[in-house]
């Protein structure tokens, strides 16, 4: 497949354990908030999304953190499975306005 | 992919030549978009459309250009392809039809340019 990031930041845990994958986004105007998920040669694939006026916001497995005073978003998923292997970023949107995306972490998972 | 399909999915062509790439979608989203995406960057957004022959530059939008004569397709166009837009691009969708917000995005499986 493509390399989606030759120099990504990697993430690597063991199977079963919780992951932490960090994303600090840059506009404190940024309302809307969303975690994609990559797998090598394909589109990025929607995980979760929270607005700002949550804190946390839960999915299967997942969980979205929210901290607007330091503009610090993280994704966690728990019990870390093989197939979570991927890159993972996160997007940004001020209100009505187009997404910025970050860069990703390459999420790598030890049997 | 949420209804979304590119095409072609990969492509080789030449310096100079022009190239069109194809973006169809059965979800009826208001929204539709072009990016893309590039080693050592995020996805970058080249041009978007909010709605039938409505469209509008994003950050990376020289050399391409857009057309929208239907709801489900979105055309990007490389007038004179260079080597610097070899890359993956993808499309994404997003907004119902009738919603004023372009909420979440869905992508496509992308399309790999090579140009040489």
């Amino acid at each position: 497949g493509e390399s989606v990031g030759l120099h990504l930041p990697t993430l690597s845990v063991q199977e079963g354990d919780n992951s932490i994958i960090n994303c600090a986004y840059s506009n404190s105007a940024s309302d809307y908030f969303i975690w994609y998920k990559q797998e090598s040669g394909k589109g990025p694939q929607f995980i979760i999304d929270i607005r700002s006026n949550m804190d946390k916001r839960q999915g299967q497995r997942v969980t979205v953190l929210l901290n607007k005073t330091v503009k610090h978003l993280s994704l966690q998923i728990a019990a870390t499975q093989p197939g979570d292997s991927a890159v993972y970023f996160c997007a940004e949107s001020p209100y009505g306005q187009n997404f910025v995306f970050g860069p990703g972490t390459r999420l790598s998972v030890l049997p | 992919d949420a209804g979304i399909t590119q095409s072609p999915r990969h492509k080789v062509t030449e310096t100079g030549t022009p190239v069109t790439l194809r973006c169809h979608q059965t979800e009826n989203h208001r929204y539709m978009y072009w990016y893309r995406q590039d080693p050592g960057h995020g996805l970058r957004l080249i041009h978007y459309s909010y709605g039938v022959k409505d469209t509008d530059k994003g950050e990376v939008s020289d050399g391409y250009s857009v057309s929208r004569s239907k709801t489900e397709d979105f055309l990007l166009t490389l007038e004179s392809a260079t080597s610097s837009q070899t890359s993956v691009y993808f499309c994404a969708i997003g907004g119902l039809a009738g919603s004023e917000y372009q909420e979440t995005q869905y992508f496509g499986p992308g399309t790999r340019l090579l140009v040489l």
